[in-house]
């Protein structure tokens, strides 16, 4: 699976929109952008995921680029709740492996 | 519904022993998946089974670490003899194969301490 880069941490205000970066500039064709995200103490959590055209769900919106080598996710209305690590992944789709990186820590602040 | 459920969620065991983390995925899933956390290392995959068989245990950090599916509904992942530097969380994740999101489902973790 292809690697990413993400920022070690971020801040965000509360209500406003938290835009994380990835850059994924190996990706094949066949891989996948996917986001996690791990909430203190607790067991990760899927977000969304995407190939190459944009994606949005009740959670979060992501924006991948044209060239596919870098995307974005939007938490719209970040709330202190969405504090966490925010992970960057491409894989496969139909492998299932999933290597998590360090990814970015969101801090929320009111 | 009820997600993946691991347990022990807290175990302090002293070194030489041996621990047993167990791990009951979702029912219909037909892929298991442990990984473990520390501060240094982040998150490791350490196994991971298709249908009750092992596929990959690359991860896996040496002999003394053993895991078994013996059915779709349990798995457990084995420690003997513990050392210190195996006190980590380690996490059990279930998803269901080629279909779906290709979404992995985890548990709230075993938080293992080797004193």
């Amino acid at each position: 699976d292809a690697k990413t880069t993400q920022p070690p941490s971020m801040d965000c205000a509360e209500g406003r929109a938290a835009n994380l970066p990835c850059n994924h500039s190996t990706i094949s064709g066949n891989e996948y952008v996917y986001w996690y995200r791990q909430i203190h103490s607790q067991g990760p959590q899927y977000i969304i995921h995407g190939l190459k055209n944009n994606e949005t769900n009740e959670m979060a919106s992501l924006i991948i680029t044209e060239d596919r080598k870098s995307s974005t996710l939007i938490l719209p209305h970040a709330t202190l709740r969405d504090t966490a690590v925010y992970y960057c992944i491409v894989r496969v789709y139909a492998g299932n492996m999933l290597t998590f990186g360090g990814g970015t820590r969101l801090m929320v602040k009111p | 519904d009820a997600g993946v459920i691991q347990s022990p969620r807290h175990e302090v065991t002293e070194m030489g022993q041996e621990v047993t983390l167990r791990c009951k995925p979702i029912s219909g899933h037909n892929s298991l998946f442990w990984y473990r956390q520390t501060m240094m290392r982040g998150l490791e995959l350490l196994i991971y089974f298709n249908n009750n068989v092992p596929i990959d245990d690359s991860g896996m950090p040496e002999d003394r670490f053993s895991a078994k599916m013996p059915n779709a509904s349990f798995s457990t992942l084995k420690i003997q003899p513990s050392e210190p530097r195996d006190s980590a969380v380690y996490f059990c994740a279930s998803s269901p194969t080629g279909v779906g999101t290709g979404e992995l489902f985890f548990g709230e973790g075993s938080r293992l301490t080797v004193l």
